[in-house]
């Protein structure tokens, strides 16, 4: 099982529509979780911290479910300008706190 | 504020050529660096991370290497450049519960 995984995509919205990604995760131990935003052929930046149950910013909401290991990112009223891809990122602890990214999944938001 | 640089933001080289990207962080002191390489349409690897002056640790055995000769200085290297050297290669500060940033990144293509 890999340390994060994600769903594969492309997801291929409509504008104004709703959309979660999920991520499931290995290590147990994992305390904070991060979900970055990537747009093409640029580095990838912080969208949301998730330290305990969830947390919601405007039209971003991540919950995080420790007994199952996963985490979600919910965007609701998806813009155009949302398109990029979404990585899901968990801290390995015990080897010098490195983050560890998922693959990253797509979002396409079409008018 | 904390800034982090990296350049060149493009490079293309021969095979079997020397290779150095460097990385520099603003308005902080000791920093974690990172250096992560993503492959066309592929996720982040993390090759090197570095918690101190000197000190280099390696995820993956391949023909780059890392030096931090100054506290905010980070660079990666290689002596001959391979053709599946080429991608996208970010330079990251920070600690894992919070978080990291990345630089612009550079895109290596090795030819």
């Amino acid at each position: 099982r890999k340390e994060v995984e994600q769903d594969p995509g492309p997801f291929n919205v409509p504008e104004g529509a709703t959309v979660a990604f999920n991520c499931t995760y290995s290590n147990s131990a994992s305390q904070s979780f991060f979900w970055y935003r990537q747009d093409c052929r640029k580095e990838p930046k912080l969208l949301m911290s998730v330290y305990s149950s969830g947390n919601e910013d405007g039209r971003f909401t991540a919950q995080l479910n420790r007994a199952s290991q996963y985490i979600s990112l919910l965007i609701r009223d998806s813009k155009l300008s949302d398109s990029a891809t979404y990585l899901c990122v968990v801290p390995r602890y015990n080897q010098g706190g490195k983050l560890i990214f998922g693959q990253g999944t797509e979002l396409s938001v079409k008018p | 504020s904390q800034t982090i640089h990296q350049w060149p933001a493009t490079l293309v080289q021969p095979v079997g050529s020397p290779l150095s990207l460097e990385c520099t962080v603003e308005g902080t002191s000791n920093p974690n660096l990172y250096w992560y390489r993503q492959a066309a349409g592929r996720g982040l690897q993390l090759l090197f991370y570095s918690v101190g002056i000197g000190q280099i640790s390696s995820e993956v055995p391949q023909n780059l290497s890392a030096s931090r000769p100054q506290d905010r200085q980070f660079i990666l290297s290689s002596k001959k450049l391979l053709l599946s050297d080429s991608g996208f290669y970010l330079c990251a500060w920070g600690e894992a519960a919070y978080g990291y940033t990345f630089g612009s990144g550079t895109r290596l293509t090795v030819v």
